[in-house]
């Protein structure tokens, strides 16, 4: 069960947009709708900010936004802020009633 | 409010076993699963297993499948992640998470375990 493919890191200036990408094969992202997104900050607990996709929860800004294409899904971040800086963590649903992450990305907002 | 509480960090030797809890409160403790996320220093965030509440039923990470042990107590509201024959390489920070249809909506705050002689 290998994780997905995230990039490393990704950089905007404030009040750019910035997309970070999460590929995965035909057993998970490819097959369901079901890849969620994590924000985490520096010894703090990752927090949902997308889920099945392309929902945000309550409580969550509308300038991050989901998507998915075929094995890759996609987290659009727009209007960047200091604040968005953290790590970036995709999870898929996987045939057989299990998960994964994947890589993980670090935002830098320059 | 949905709130999960865990235990406290923990130091163990190699080869030994940790046990780590997690008191769920603030919604219906069977109505949800539980799973369990590590992340090791510096690194990705790793899914472990699952255990259905209501059921008892539990499900691993291929990696992890024969190490541990998720269990819990339907009247204490508690789950239990059990990793057993620890190394160097199980140093991490073990997170508990209730899941919301297929997504980590809640997490715990992280229990810290660090394997070391």
């Amino acid at each position: 069960q290998s994780a997905l493919t995230q990039p490393a890191s990704v950089s905007g200036s404030p009040g750019q947009s910035i997309t970070i990408s999460c590929t995965g094969t035909s057993s998970d992202v490819g097959s369901y709708n079901l890849v969620s997104w994590y924000q985490q900050h520096p010894g703090k607990a990752p927090q949902l900010i997308i889920y099945e996709g392309a929902k945000r929860p309550s409580g969550v800004s509308s300038r991050f936004s989901g998507s998915k294409s075929g094995n890759t899904a996609s987290l659009t971040i727009s209007g960047l802020q200091p604040g968005d800086e953290g790590d970036y963590y995709c999870c898929s649903y996987v045939t057989g009633s299990t998960y994964v992450f994947g890589s993980g990305t670090t935002l830098t907002v320059l | 409010q949905v709130q999960l509480v865990q235990s406290g960090a923990e130091v163990m030797q190699p080869g030994a076993s940790v046990k780590v809890s997690c008191k769920a409160s603030g919604y219906t403790f069977t109505n949800s699963a539980i799973h369990w996320v590590r992340q090791a220093p510096g690194q990705r965030l790793e899914w472990m297993g699952w255990i259905n509440t209501n059921l008892g039923t539990t499900k691993f990470s291929p990696k992890f499948q024969g190490r541990v042990t998720i269990t819990r107590d339907t009247s204490a509201t508690t789950a239990y992640m059990e990793l057993s024959s620890l190394t160097s390489e199980d140093t991490a920070i073990y997170y508990c998470a209730k899941l919301g249809g297929t997504y980590f909506h809640y997490w715990g705050q992280g229990t810290p375990v660090t394997v070391s002689s």
